[in-house]
């Protein structure tokens, strides 16, 4: 079963940008979830989508926003590019029922 | 919400050596993760154990779900090992990380 997949895996943007991320989850995987980790604050939750709908959200701006589609896959959108938000962005999967979770290879932002 | 400790931030290891890495979390929790971050940035599954003991090779994880912590071991260290060790809690449909134990193994 493939896993977890994130494109693109490396992007450099200017401030003032805006970004589109994507994450396929593992195949039946019905929940999605995004992580934003940086050296200073470490790993620390988006948000999650199940069935399409954004479950719960993290302590983030507006600036950053989400999406899930019907087949599951997931975007997450950051627009205003600032600096800071310069980070490894990782999606993970998981069943319904189960908590176990499942992370991608991450998507690499680069903000100059 | 959640809180999740991890001890030491650091460790460095000759090859061959064993190493006990700690994860305590404040409140009881349904899921418990033990990831290793490789170079590139993935997070790799090692144990989902919400409570007792798992063995995967060289790794083995005990969590005392009643205490709220959990244990790492590596065993026969390889400099494969190297990387950080992230222990997770599931909080409200989320994840929550510590802040990861460093290691380093040497030959």
């Amino acid at each position: 079963k493939a896993g977890v997949t994130q494109t693109p895996r490396y992007l450099i943007k200017t401030r003032g940008q805006q970004v589109t991320l994507s994450c396929s989850p593992i195949s039946g995987h019905r929940s999605v979830s995004w992580y934003q980790q940086t050296p200073g604050q470490g790993l620390q939750f988006l948000f999650e989508y199940f069935s399409e709908t954004q479950r719960n959200k993290g302590n983030f701006p507006g600036r950053f926003s989400g999406r899930q589609f019907s087949n599951s896959r997931s975007e997450m959108n950051v627009s205003t590019l600032e600096l800071g938000d310069s980070a490894l962005y990782l999606c993970a999967s998981g069943q319904p029922g189960d908590y176990e979770q499942y992370f991608g290879p991450g998507t690499r932002l680069t903000v100059t | 919400g959640i809180q999740v400790e991890q001890s030491p931030p650091d460790l460095i290891l000759q090859e061959g050596a064993n190493s006990t890495l700690r994860c305590n979390f404040s409140d009881s929790v349904n899921n418990l993760q033990w990831f290793h971050q490789n170079p590139w940035g993935q997070l790799i599954n090692l144990f989902y154990i919400p409570s007792g003991t798992k063995q995967n090779g060289r790794l083995s994880a005990t969590t005392v779900a009643t205490e709220r912590y959990s244990l790492l071991y590596i065993s026969s260290s390889q400099t494969t090992d190297s990387g950080v060790y992230f222990c997770a809690a599931t909080g409200f449909q989320k994840l929550v990380f510590g802040t990861g134990t460093r290691l380093l193994v040497s030959p």
